[in-house]
């Protein structure tokens, strides 16, 4: 069955580069999720997408920010990076009338 | 806040040994999640629950909404369940739709 794509799985970045992650949710799945995990830390939720539209938005740094496409696929654009972004970005996808998130693999992101 | 706690942080066990990690939060929830996170690796969803008791091959999940409290189980215990348990909440009542997370139970399971 097919599953949530991230690309790419893993990026070096340097101090005030910028990133771009993107997800592709499964087919049929209308929902994004974006989390970050840092090390030895818990995800947390940064934003999510419904229908392309911006769903809710959690602990996200205003020098992040995320879209949804018209094929459903999501982009996390993250600019000025800084030491403290070097995490692992999931994202999740979901159909608009169920819970049930299923995860992709992750993106980690270093950042130096 | 809204917090989700687990317990125990850290559990170690015999192979065969059942185990039970518990979960439990803080206000009304729509949806319930056991995730599973192997060392550097990503996020497998075990189970959703939003009620009731889930059973999948050697995992059960039960969760008691009254009490606000969920439990993974692991009956017969394999060294390739060694991993990081993961309980998730989805906050009913217009609250974020994203999930709230614990901050894990890691397992291990000796030979």
């Amino acid at each position: 069955a097919a599953g949530v794509i991230q690309s790419p799985r893993h990026l070096i970045k340097e101090k005030r580069e910028t990133a771009t992650l993107k997800c592709y949710p499964i087919p049929r799945h209308d929902t994004v999720y974006w989390y970050q995990q840092g090390p030895g830390q818990d995800p947390q939720f940064l934003i999510s997408f419904y229908e392309k539209m911006q769903s809710d938005k959690g602990s996200i740094p205003d020098r992040f920010s995320a879209q949804q496409f018209s094929d459903y696929h999501s982009e996390l654009n993250m600019s000025s990076l800084e030491l403290g972004d070097s995490a692992l970005y999931f994202c999740a996808s979901a159909t608009g009338d169920s819970y049930e998130q299923y995860f992709g693999p992750g993106t980690r992101l270093t950042v130096t | 806040k809204n917090e989700v706690e687990q317990s125990p942080q850290n559990l170690t066990a015999q192979e065969g040994e059942f185990i039970t990690i518990n979960c439990s939060y803080s206000v009304g929830i729509s949806a319930l999640h056991w995730l599973q996170q192997h060392p550097g690796g990503g996020i497998v969803s075990l189970f959703m629950l939003s009620s009731g008791k889930k059973k999948h091959g050697r995992l059960i999940a039960t969760i008691n909404i009254q009490e606000k409290h969920s439990s993974l189980h692991i009956t017969a215990s394999h060294p390739r369940d060694s991993a990081v348990y993961i309980c998730a909440v989805r906050y009913s009542g217009g609250g974020a739709d994203g999930l709230t997370f614990g901050k894990g139970t890691h397992l291990i399971i000796q030979p």
